[in-house]
C-alpha cells in the first residue's frame, strides 16, 4: 500500500518554464489536497479538490492550475515559474473533508 | 497573516524533560489537528480533537483542546531524542470550514 505518491522528488526550473507535479493516491480517497511549505510558515493550501471533477482555490492558488480526472490523480500545473514559487510542495488525501490527512514525501522546487 | 498561531516556534529541550507547545486560534475551531514532521520529511497525522474540553492521551503526549474551541496544546513528558521534529497543529474553522495551519514549533533535543 503506497499511500500518496509524489513525483520528482527534486527539480529546479528556469524562469519562465513550466511544469507538472504528479500526485497520485491508492487509498480511494475523494478529497486530495496541494500545499506549499515555506521556512517557518507552516503549510499553505494551494487547491484542493473533493472529488474526480471538482476542484477549488485554495488559500494560495495564484500560479497553479489543477485538475483531477480520476480519483487517484492529482497534478499540479506551475506556468511561468518564478522565483516566488520556491518552495517545498506537499499533495495530501483524506478520506473526508479536512479530516486526518496522509501526505506524499514532498517535491522540493528552486525556480532560478 | 497566520490564523492559527503557535508557540514557541522554537523548543530546545533537555533529553527527559517535559516541555508543551500551545496552538491559539482568533475564531472558534470545528477541530484541531496535530501532525509531526521530521526534519527532511513529510507531515504525519498525530491525533484529532473534535469536543470541547477533550484531552487525549498517546504514550508520552497528552493532547487538550479547550473549553471555548479557539486553543490546543500538546504536553510531552520526558523528551526523547525520537521526539525531535517540527509539530503542527491545524485548525478547521467553523465560521467557513477552511483548515489552517500553524507555523509549527520546531523541537530540539539536547542528549
Amino acid at each position: 500500500n503506497a499511500g500518496v505518491t509524489q513525483t520528482p522528488k527534486f527539480r529546479i526550473l528556469k524562469i519562465g518554464q513550466s511544469m507538472t507535479l504528479q500526485c497520485t493516491q491508492d487509498m480511494n480517497h475523494n478529497y486530495m489536497y496541494w500545499y506549499r511549505q515555506d521556512p517557518g510558515m507552516g503549510l499553505k493550501l494551494i487547491y484542493y479538490s473533493v472529488g474526480a471533477g471538482i476542484t477549488d482555490k485554495g488559500e494560495v492558488p495564484n500560479g497553479y492550475n489543477v485538475s483531477r480526472s480520476t480519483t487517484e490523480d492529482f497534478p499540479l500545473r506551475l506556468e511561468l515559474a518564478a522565483p516566488s514559487q520556491t518552495s517545498v510542495y506537499f499533495c495530501a488525501s483524506s478520506r473526508q473533508g479536512h479530516t486526518e490527512a496522509f501526505f506524499g514525501q514532498g517535491t522540493r522546487l528552486t525556480v532560478v | 497573516g497566520q490564523q492559527v498561531m503557535q508557540i514557541p516556534q522554537y523548543q530546545h529541550v533537555q533529553e527527559g524533560e517535559d516541555f508543551t507547545t500551545y496552538c491559539n486560534s482568533s475564531t472558534t475551531l470545528s477541530n484541531i489537528q496535530w501532525y509531526k514532521q521530521r526534519p527532511g520529511g513529510h507531515p504525519v497525522f498525530l491525533i484529532q480533537l473534535v469536543k470541547s474540553g477533550e484531552v487525549k492521551k498517546q504514550k508520552r503526549l497528552t493532547f487538550q483542546f479547550g473549553e471555548a474551541k479557539k486553543n490546543s496544546s500538546l504536553h510531552i513528558t520526558a523528551t526523547q531524542t525520537t521526539d525531535v521534529g517540527t509539530y503542527f497543529c491545524a485548525g478547521l474553522r467553523a465560521e467557513d470550514y477552511k483548515l489552517s495551519f500553524g507555523a509549527g514549533t520546531t523541537v530540539t533535543v539536547r542528549a
